[in-house]
């Protein structure tokens, strides 16, 4: 079965700096899905940035990038310019690349403290 | 917000009470989810159901029990439940099939947390 593991369970970041968060799983699949999520106190999960497994190109959404290292099964989340806002929970996720195989696997999360 | 709804945002429950907690999503997705959230732990997978069928049911105890009528609706009936039980209790949805670049990305509610006295 896969697993998803985030080694930090806590981690800051001054403001405006940048932080990386990591994540490593383990599959035997070759084809998947990896996610990060956000929780900020008492507000829903949201999508933060997804990859596809296929797709070499590290997927970028604005300040938020990751690092996916496939042969290492890594998957780190950067954070640029770091905003208090971005104080969070981040929770890495992983899914089958299979059709209605939809048991994501989450990791343990990360909390992220941003110091003004 | 997500497009996903649940109520109650908050629920206190004796271990004799039965209740019901509610989840909607209004974006047409076909595949709905139950996990639970406890302090410290990974988010655990409870129920999916896919085209309003069940599909998964992680060994969860038969104190608590899914019904979901419809592809836009889900409840979590609880009865006779444990301390322990309590937690954040997340709804989400994704959609698995029929669109084009489907990406499998699920979309949470805020949570009902749960205190079991």
């Amino acid at each position: 079965a896969q697993t998803v593991t985030q080694s930090q369970p806590e981690m800051s970041v001054q403001e405006a700096e940048t932080v990386t968060l990591s994540c490593t799983y383990d599959t035997s699949e070759s084809d998947y899905y990896l996610f990060w999520y956000k929780q900020p106190p008492s507000r829903q999960m949201i999508l933060v940035i997804r990859q596809e497994a296929y797709k070499q190109q590290n997927a970028t959404e604005n300040r938020f990038s990751v690092n996916f290292q496939k042969a290492a099964k890594s998957f780190s989340l950067k954070i640029s310019d770091s905003q208090l806002g971005d104080a969070a929970m981040y929770f890495c996720a992983y899914r089958s690349d299979q059709v209605l195989n939809n048991d994501m696997r989450f990791g343990a999360g990360t909390r992220l403290t941003v110091k003004p | 917000e997500t497009g996903v709804t649940q109520t109650p945002r908050h629920l206190v429950m004796g271990m004799t009470n039965k209740k019901s907690l509610k989840c909607e999503q209004h974006l047409g997705h076909n595949a709905m989810y139950w996990y639970k959230q406890s302090a410290k732990k990974p988010l655990e997978l409870m129920f999916v159901y896919n085209f309003k069928e069940q599909t998964e049911n992680n060994s969860v105890p038969s104190r608590f029990s899914p019904e979901c009528p419809n592809s836009s609706h889900l409840f979590l009936h609880l009865h006779t439940l444990q301390p322990e039980d309590s937690a954040l209790y997340l709804c989400a949805s994704s959609q698995e099939v029929g669109l084009a670049g489907v990406t499998y990305e699920q979309y949470f509610g805020p949570g009902t947390r749960l205190t079991v006295t």
